[in-house]
């Protein structure tokens, strides 16, 4: 069975500091990847999704940046966090193949920034 | 442009009463729509999700949810809640873009 794996799964970084948060999916191939950010008290927000490795598209202008170094890894990253990155972001993969596939999501990272 | 709102922010049922929680979207065409739920501090779950076919979709977790075209709804349902059932609750609409617009939440407590 697919399984998706985030972490690390809670996150305290100052402010200008660098950011990397690590998905990876098990047991497919090819699949979709996507990265949210789920603000508190708030809906979820699409920052990039991936349709293949090195495709990337952003859905939102932001500090944020992703990469997809390989087929079942998507990486999120900043250079320099600011206050407002704070959050709890979230990594789903769908199918590949298929239309309107339900997206699967892994356990969050909560990010603080101080 | 497509949208999903969940007019209830918040509800409070007493265990064993029955729950509906509301969903209404935007979208000019058939919508492909899921319901999801999310523990305190965890990723989402899949409930349940409506392709075609019967406007009766069931679920997990004795949940099922009616899609309704005409009043552009998709409301999640169950019988008889528990305790566990306390979480927050997302609708969301898939527009064949690849990603998932999704509505605000409804953050459901159970009395009991």
């Amino acid at each position: 069975s697919q399984t998706i794996h985030q972490w690390p799964a809670t996150l305290v970084q100052p402010v200008g500091s660098p950011l990397s948060l690590e998905c990876t999916v098990e047991g497919t191939s090819n699949p979709n990847l996507y990265w949210y950010r789920q603000a508190a008290g708030r809906g979820l927000q699409l920052l990039f999704y991936s349709v293949g490795i090195g495709q990337i598209s952003s859905e939102v202008p932001q500090n944020l940046s992703a990469s997809r170094p390989q087929d079942r890894q998507f990486i999120l990253s900043s250079k320099k966090l600011l206050l407002s990155d704070s959050g709890f972001y979230l990594c789903a993969w769908s199918p590949g193949q298929g239309s309107n596939q339900p997206q699967h999501f892994g356990d969050g990272t909560r990010l603080s920034i101080l | 442009a497509q949208s999903v709102t969940q007019p209830d922010i918040h509800i409070t049922v007493s265990e064993g009463a029955s729950l509906e929680l509301r969903c209404n979207y935007s979208y000019g065409a058939t919508p492909y729509l899921f319901w999801y739920v999310q523990s305190p501090g965890q990723g989402l779950q899949l409930l349940l999700k409506y392709f075609s076919g019967d406007t009766l979709v069931q679920g997990i977790k004795g949940f099922e949810a009616e899609f309704k075209r005409s009043q552009s709804s998709f409301n999640l349902r169950k019988p008889s809640v528990h305790w566990s059932d306390a979480a927050e609750y997302f609708c969301a609409l898939d527009t064949g873009r690849r990603a998932l617009t999704f509505g605000s939440g409804t953050r459901l407590q159970v009395q009991p």
